[in-house]
């Protein structure tokens, strides 16, 4: 069955850095775009980025555009989201998603997510 | 920046029905998702593409469009529909950012 599964959330000071990555399985990875959405405490939902399916396009949220830069890699199933010169407000879960298999601006499989804290 | 306006709560009996309204200037020209989220989980995807159900959402849940509204209906509403709501769409400017509402807690008297 389809599985994604986050790693590498933590706490980590303002202004430092972050990878987090994502590891899929039971699904044919390079056939897919993959986004990053993420939620704060007690918050809404926001789209952060995505990544075309070969990853040759990048699109980000405002928020993030910048400091946060989102790679993959097909031959390992993973995709990373590297957080650079984070702030307080970037504490969220981190949820890797992936869309449906008809379109891409949606989000149809998720991971369980990963907790990201900044704090000095 | 593209905003999409929900309530933040709804209220209704078992068996009532519920609507959860979604509200953006672009929706006219761009699809809408709506998404269930319990507490302690990932969300799920309730509806696609304005009105169309994934295979095992049940047919309680449904969604229409007018103007730039979009309503999901909840008919028969159960206590294990108690959850947060979002409703999803994309920018309509050129530039590609994918929005969230607020989303709605709904909760079931």
């Amino acid at each position: 069955q389809v599985q994604l599964v986050e790693s590498g959330g933590g706490v980590v000071q303002p202004g430092r850095s972050l990878r987090l990555s994502c590891e899929v399985s039971g699904f044919i990875f390079s056939n897919f775009a993959m986004h990053w959405v993420r939620q704060a405490p007690g918050k809404g939902l926001e789209w952060v980025a995505v990544i075309s399916y070969d990853g040759t396009k990048r699109y980000y949220a405002d928020s993030v555009k910048g400091r946060f830069t989102l790679s993959r890699d097909n031959s390992k199933n993973m995709m990373y989201l590297q957080m650079n010169s984070l702030r307080t407000e970037d504490t969220a879960v981190y949820y890797c998603v992936r869309p449906p298999v008809q379109f891409t601006d949606a989000f149809d499989m998720w991971g369980q997510g990963t907790m990201v804290t900044v704090s000095s | 920046s593209y905003e999409l306006t929900q309530p933040p709560s709804v209220s209704v009996s078992p068996g009532q029905t519920a609507r959860i309204t979604c509200s953006g200037d672009a929706l006219p020209k761009q699809y809408t998702y709506w998404y269930q989220q319990r507490p302690g989980q990932a969300p799920v995807l309730l509806i696609y593409k304005d009105a169309e159900r994934p295979s095992g959402i049940p047919e309680r849940f449904s969604a229409s469009t007018s103007g730039t509204t979009v309503t999901l209906t909840i008919s028969g509403v159960q206590a294990e529909d108690e959850a947060d709501y979002y409703c999803q769409s994309a920018d309509s400017s050129g530039i590609y950012r994918l929005v969230f509402g607020g989303g709605t807690k709904l909760t079931v008297l």
